[in-house]
């Protein structure tokens, strides 16, 4: 059964500096996402990705963070200046119908250690 | 925007009994219910859904009830085994209808033997 994959399962950085976490959505796949999940909390929406621009975004994906479809393939989030309190687990997900009425499949998340 | 709320927190249940979790959501336009399992370090994992055009839905010993008027849903899982234990996620999705699955802060069930 075909799932999506993240890139790398955990990633530690310093304070500052930039990082990119790459997921590869299920192939047929139309609609793409970003999630955090800080540690013991709630899985929190950050962006969807349709057709090849942002549909929507939460007020917690501000300047510092953009996604990208670089390829047929691939769907990265940016963190440009990581700060402390990105520290969280990031989960990618893909659906192949808008999520009215479509099943959003996760990813096994990328977990972020910002020092 | 949409806000879910969810109880209980944490769960605990002997096997075979009965478990049921409930959700509250605020934006009368949301059409879709999601409920995600995660275990320990893992992803979510989707176990059932409901859209708003029906009251329940069942599968197997799962099963999703749906209110409209009230504004809540509830999941209820029979004869619990303690591979049920996991952290239990209810959604809704955004009152733009697209993208945005709001999730409760999740609720702990813990099963045992």
């Amino acid at each position: 059964e075909p799932e999506v994959t993240q890139t790398p399962s955990h990633q530690v950085t310093q304070m500052g500096q930039e990082v990119i976490l790459r997921c590869v959505p299920i192939s047929n796949h139309l609609y793409f996402y970003w999630y955090r999940q800080i540690l013991g909390q709630k899985v929190e929406f950050l962006v969807s990705f349709y057709n090849n621009e942002i549909s929507e975004k939460s007020e917690i994906f501000d300047d510092q963070f953009s996604v990208e479809r670089p390829d047929g393939s691939n769907f990265t989030l940016k963190i440009r200046s990581t700060k402390l309190e990105d520290s969280a687990m990031y989960f990618c997900a893909s659906s192949l119908r808008d999520p009215r009425s479509g099943e959003q499949f996760f990813g096994p998340g990328t977990r972020l250690t910002v020092l | 925007g949409e806000n879910v709320e969810q109880h209980p927190s944490t769960l605990s249940v002997q096997e075979g009994d009965s478990a049921v979790i409930k959700c509250t959501y605020s934006d009368s336009a949301s059409n879709y219910f999601p409920w995600y399992k995660q275990e320990l370090g893992k992803r979510p994992q989707l176990i059932i859904d409901i859209r708003s055009n029906v009251g329940e839905k069942k599968d197997q010993r799962i099963a999703v009830t749906l209110n409209k008027t009230a504004k809540h849903f509830s999941l209820h899982i029979t004869e619990t085994q303690p591979e049920d234990s996991a952290v239990y996620f209810c959604a809704a999705n955004g009152p733009s209808g697209y993208s945005t699955l709001t999730f409760g802060k999740g609720t702990m069930l813990l099963v045992s033997p």
